[in-house]
């Protein structure tokens, strides 16, 4: 049972660049997030989905773009990658809102840009 | 501004004994409670949870408690393993929203 899988795990981008990360998960959740990490602060909620086909924006969506094409994935989108976007991402899924249950979360993609 | 606080950057507490971790936050909005454990490398894992109509919710050797007036709650576990070693985070949201705020974490080290 994989449960969430994200990739890839590390990136190096230089400044200017674009990137995907994907995330997928065998649980046939309906709500899926991204969420990143900083230090010195908690996660941070960028965008999430309620269902296919659906996308919202967290608390700090600007310079990322999402999409839910398919149930199972979610991808995160770096238009044009800046040092401020270094950061550790995590993926996460819920079959109810995370309101009041656990999510399941990914690994972790590192991203660095230099 | 962080509406969910964790004010112990670390913890470091003898295997056998108790480790008490807390969390403050400031939205009085705020009805459900979580904790999240994370090992290295390793996405957060779903540990415990409480709802604001409750003040304490116990689940084998990890038990949270929530004093609303206060606005803090505060994890324990009992016996502490060196097992436990890893980063726990405490979240809260509200319902109706869809953001799930996280605090800044605290390293738990528990030395065998």
């Amino acid at each position: 049972n994989a449960g969430v899988t994200q990739t890839p795990k590390f990136r190096v981008l230089k400044t200017g660049q674009s990137m995907t990360l994907l995330c997928a998960q065998d649980m046939n959740h309906e709500y899926m997030y991204w969420y990143r990490q900083d230090p010195g602060m908690g996660l941070r909620l960028i965008h999430y989905s309620v269902g296919e086909g659906t996308t919202a924006k967290g608390e700090v969506p600007d310079g990322y773009n999402v999409s839910r094409l398919k149930k199972q994935n979610f991808l995160l989108g770096l238009e044009s990658a800046a040092p401020s976007q270094t950061s550790v991402y995590f993926c996460a899924s819920s079959y109810f809102p995370q309101l009041n249950t656990e999510a399941f979360f990914g690994q972790g993609t590192r991203l660095t840009v230099v | 501004d962080q509406q969910v606080k964790q004010n112990s950057p670390s913890l470091s507490v003898q295997e056998g004994r108790i480790s008490i971790l807390n969390c403050d936050y400031t939205n009085s909005m705020f009805d459900y409670f979580l904790w999240y454990k994370k090992y290295p490398a390793e996405g957060p894992t779903f540990l415990i949870s409480i709802s604001s109509i409750k003040d304490k919710n116990e689940d084998g050797r990890f038990t949270v408690f929530l004093n609303k007036s206060a606005k803090h709650l505060s994890l324990h576990i009992v016996p502490s393993q060196p097992g436990d070693s890893a980063v726990y985070f405490c979240a809260a949201f509200q319902t109706g929203a869809n953001n799930l705020f996280f605090g800044t974490g605290t390293r738990l080290t528990v030395i065998p």
